[in-house]
């Protein structure tokens, strides 16, 4: 089946350093890709998307772009910030599901930013 | 205001208690979502519903009850819990493939 897989965290930057945590994923067909955020005590946010091929999302700095030659969709960001900690999950479209669409997440990645 | 909201945002229970969590959404939705999210493991989708029809059950112990009264509306009621069903429970709603929109969870501890 359908499955995202995240690099290993957690993972802890100095502010101001370049940020990469990677995601690949393996799908039958066109699946859509996300990135959600969860600050802590909180639910997840969309953080950005992207629905085909070469596509780049972004947002607040954050960018991924759709790789289907490798399957990955690795978020990115070239200066962080304290703010910036959090738990970061890749996610894709499972197809649509009966009108509903169906998302299936990696296990999340925890960042810390240190001052 | 994220446009889906849960209550209660905590809650305590005892393994022969009964309770429900409450999801609402404001957006114009069409469907529904519960995830359970537990310490060190992907989040679990339990349940889903689409224009308040229930079209997925994941296997989700009967211990757990939906309820989806109409677009906007979902419950999960709650019954005989174990002490490892303590977790986040998130609710969710999405409208095509434009991602979902999460609530801000039910912290659920069973003592």
């Amino acid at each position: 089946g359908n499955s995202v897989t995240q690099m290993e965290g957690p993972v802890t930057l100095s502010e101001e350093a370049f940020l990469t945590i990677n995601c690949t994923y393996t799908a039958t067909g066109y699946p859509s890709l996300f990135w959600y955020v969860q600050y802590p005590g909180e639910g997840l946010q969309l953080l950005l998307k992207a629905t085909k091929a070469d596509d780049k999302g972004s947002n607040k700095g954050f960018e991924a772009t759709y790789r289907k030659e490798t399957t990955s969709f690795h978020l990115e960001k070239g200066s962080v910030q304290v703010s910036d900690s959090a738990v970061y999950f890749c996610a894709l479209s499972d197809g649509r599901f009966q009108g509903a669409q169906k998302l299936v997440f990696g296990q999340g990645t925890r960042l810390t930013i240190n001052p | 205001e994220t446009g889906v909201t849960q209550t209660p945002r905590h809650l305590v229970m005892g393994m022969t208690n009964k309770k429900s969590l409450k999801c609402e959404q404001h957006l114009g939705h069409n469907a529904m979502y519960w995830y359970k999210q537990s310490a060190k493991k992907p989040l679990e989708l339990m349940f889903v519903y689409n224009f308040k029809e229930q079209t997925e059950n994941n296997s989700v112990p009967s211990r757990f009850s939906p309820e989806c009264p109409n677009s906007s509306h979902l419950f999960l009621h709650l019954h005989t819990l174990q002490p490892e069903d303590s977790a986040l429970y998130l609710c969710a709603s999405s409208q095509d493939f434009y991602g979902y929109t999460f609530g801000s969870g039910t912290r659920l501890t069973v003592v």
